[in-house]
């Protein structure tokens, strides 16, 4: 199984500020790596799949790079909804796997 | 718009069993993989099961594998859950997911709001 390892497990920072999510793979997974948001009482949704490509109806504030085992997800100028709980996904091997999250707070 | 609505959640006793249905509009059914992932009161997201868009092929992984069985009904767009022996670390929020053509290929997009399971005497 494909460990994914999130951090910082929580990012304190402003609204307007940038954010720097990091997700390490226990093994190399290529590009399949995906971000997804969680805001509080609510589904998770996609905002990154591939690494680097936006799903649909995400502004351009999020950014994510990286291949291999280390990967990156950008938020630049936090607006007061970015303000969630984050979580990468593989999907190079079974079963699929998530990493623990990382909840940025204001 | 694309919607998946979750129903059958509930309390059940260890040992028990209980069915989840996920009902999809939105979009063409038939031609999309679907999968269960649960979140464990404030905890994370794992991923449970997959099937494919014609119900040929199905995964588990295996902490579920031979207690929990996934099938769907295309002619009424509805993904199910069977989960029988059910232990209190089964006590979750199950959410639906539409995958994509393939089984193998694509991400979680969307997501239901989930039905929550409560595993507990």
């Amino acid at each position: 199984e494909v460990v994914l390892t999130q951090s910082p497990a929580t990012l304190s920072l402003s609204p307007g500020e940038r954010a720097t999510l990091s997700c390490r793979a226990s093994q190399s997974i290529s590009v399949y790596l995906g971000w997804y948001q969680q805001r509080p009482g609510q589904a998770p949704r996609l905002l990154i799949y591939d690494a680097s490509k936006r799903a649909t109806g995400i502004p351009a504030r999020f950014s994510g790079s990286g291949s291999g085992t280390d990967f990156t997800l950008t938020i630049n100028g936090l607006e007061p909804e970015d303000f969630a709980v984050y979580y990468c996904q593989q999907r190079s091997n079974w079963p699929r796997t998530f990493g623990p999250g990382t909840q940025v707070d204001i | 718009e694309v919607q998946l609505e979750e129903s059958g959640g509930g309390l059940v006793q260890p040992g028990g069993s209980l069915r989840l249905s996920c009902s999809a509009s939105g979009f063409t059914f038939t031609l999309y993989a679907m999968h269960w992932v649960r979140q464990a009161p404030g905890k994370g997201l794992e991923y449970l099961s997959g099937i494919t868009n014609n119900g040929g092929s199905t995964y588990y992984r295996d902490s579920v594998k031979g207690r929990f069985t996934i099938s769907r009904d295309n002619s009424k767009n509805i993904l199910f859950l069977q989960m029988s022996s059910l232990r209190s670390e089964d006590t979750a929020i199950y959410y639906c997911v539409r995958g994509s053509e393939r089984l193998d290929l694509g991400w979680f997009d969307p997501w239901g709001q989930g039905t929550l399971v409560t595993v507990s005497s």
